[in-house]
């Protein structure tokens, strides 16, 4: 069994300021972890993954993200934010290796204030 | 990289009527698929995985008569709402993963559609 837990439903940062997006896992088995970006009325764009190589993963836009097993978390930090980061944030858990069915979180709407 | 393209973006039927929503995988074959529902503000919950040359798996709760799944070719899902109602009106994504990609990129990481908007009046 599986599940993905986003702290936050909501997060508000000014243009300019660091960025954190809350995820935490559970998992029976390895997981594999990535974070998806959803633009109003698109689809889903992948930022980074996990797959039990690095623990620190770095993505595009200057994303990033740290895998602590010991915190069961995979939390999404960004130095500085720009407008274009104002979306939805989804962190999602699958089981590692081969082609397995994803279970996603809840989604964090990230707002960016100018 | 690996693309996969979903038709219609957008549509709007009558209720009653059925609408079919196509997922094509672009440059790569993708023998299993998957097509998510989107209520507005909400995840993504995983209604069926669509595979090819036989019947798809429907997650609990889905309605298999109201959600045709057929996955014909190695390139192409569709997803028929059938006799649509008003609470059928969401956003339809589909995803799959790349099974022939040049070099590691795409490997086991699920690649999405742009997603289908239908709304049912």
């Amino acid at each position: 069994a599986q599940s993905v837990t986003q702290l936050d439903s909501h997060v508000s940062v000014s243009e300019g300021t660091p960025v954190l997006l809350r995820c935490n896992y559970s998992s029976s088995y390895s997981p594999s972890l990535f974070w998806y970006v959803q633009h109003p009325n698109k689809g889903l764009q992948l930022l980074l993954k996990y797959t039990s190589a690095a623990t620190l993963v770095k993505g595009i836009n200057g994303f990033e993200a740290e895998f602590k097993k010991s915190e069961t978390s995979f939390h999404l930090t960004k130095p500085s934010a720009h407008m274009s980061d104002a979306a939805e944030y989804f962190c999602v858990v699958s089981r590692s290796g081969g082609y397995q069915k994803v279970t996603f979180g809840t989604g964090t709407k990230l707002q960016v204030i100018p | 990289g690996a693309v996969v393209s979903q038709h219609p973006s957008w549509v709007i039927c009558k209720s009653g009527t059925s609408v079919k929503i196509e997922c094509r995988s672009l440059d790569f074959q993708a023998t299993t698929m998957f097509w998510y529902r989107q209520f507005p503000k909400q995840s993504l919950m995983l209604m069926a995985t669509s595979n090819e040359g036989s019947k798809a798996t429907y997650e609990q709760g889905v309605e298999k008569d109201k959600f045709l799944i057929n996955h014909a070719s190695l390139t192409l899902s569709t997803l028929t709402v059938t006799s649509a109602h008003p609470e059928d009106s969401s956003f339809y994504i589909c995803s799959a993963y790349p099974t022939r990609t040049r070099g590691d990129a795409g490997a086991n990481v699920l690649t999405f559609g742009a997603g289908s908007r239908l709304t049912v009046l």
